[in-house]
């Protein structure tokens, strides 16, 4: 298997546009997780979904998050309008019931 | 609230010497804990698992840890570290049942040589 993939792997935007970042985790996975990575924050948690489903969002920074799982195979964090602040890395990671999480590479993005 | 706590931000060490690496974990009945390394420009990696059975766990690059109920602590510990060990080092926990992992907020292990 290859691995959790995240694409891109950098994006650079201007404040204002919609951003999108896609995750495909490793298959058989049934659970699926959205973290943010800040040198102010640390690795904090946005969401995370159990068999495509949303199970606890209580880390998504306001609406102008969204995520989506429509199958087991694809999810997408979208910000818009994007803000300066939201810059960090996005990192997607997979796991199996109770087993370890698999990262993918990372998204980093940059908002200007 | 279930909190995974890491009291050092940064440890400087010279080559062959050894280290640990301290993690704090909040009390629950049952509880899941790991540590994961982080290497530059990508993403976590799992180290060592603690799920039931023997408190000391051993795992990969010659790391192992400690679960101490007591203490509700779970460090890391190597022997003698290699130049190659410079990364962040992030501990975790899962808590009860559920998916939901908690991390800590790392600590850069800086080996110097």
């Amino acid at each position: 298997d290859a691995g959790v993939i995240q694409s891109p792997r950098h994006e650079v935007t201007e404040m204002g546009q919609e951003v999108t970042l896609r995750c495909k985790p490793i298959s058989g996975h049934n659970s699926l997780f959205w973290y943010r990575q800040t040198m102010m924050r640390g690795l904090e948690l946005l969401i995370y979904f159990n068999n495509n489903v949303p199970i606890d969002d209580s880390g998504m920074p306001e609406d102008r998050f969204s995520a989506k799982m429509p199958n087991a195979s694809f999810s997408t964090l979208k910000i818009q309008p994007s803000e300066p602040r939201d810059s960090a890395v996005y990192f997607c990671a997979s796991s199996f019931e109770n087993e370890k999480l698999f990262f993918g590479s990372g998204t980093q993005l940059s908002v200007l | 609230a279930q909190s995974v706590t890491q009291l050092d931000s940064q440890v400087p060490v010279f080559e062959e010497a050894p280290v640990e690496l301290r993690c704090n974990y909040s009390s629950s009945v049952s509880v899941y804990l790991f540590w994961y390394v982080q290497y530059p420009n990508q993403g976590l990696q799992l180290l060592l698992k603690y799920l039931s059975g023997s408190t000391l766990v051993k795992g990969i690059n010659g790391f192992e840890a400690e679960f101490n109920k007591s203490q509700t602590s779970f460090h890391l510990r190597k022997p003698s570290v290699h130049i190659s060990d410079t990364a962040e080092y992030f501990c975790a926990a899962r808590y009860g049942g559920y998916q939901k992992v908690t991390f800590g907020t790392g600590t850069k292990l800086q080996v110097i040589p």
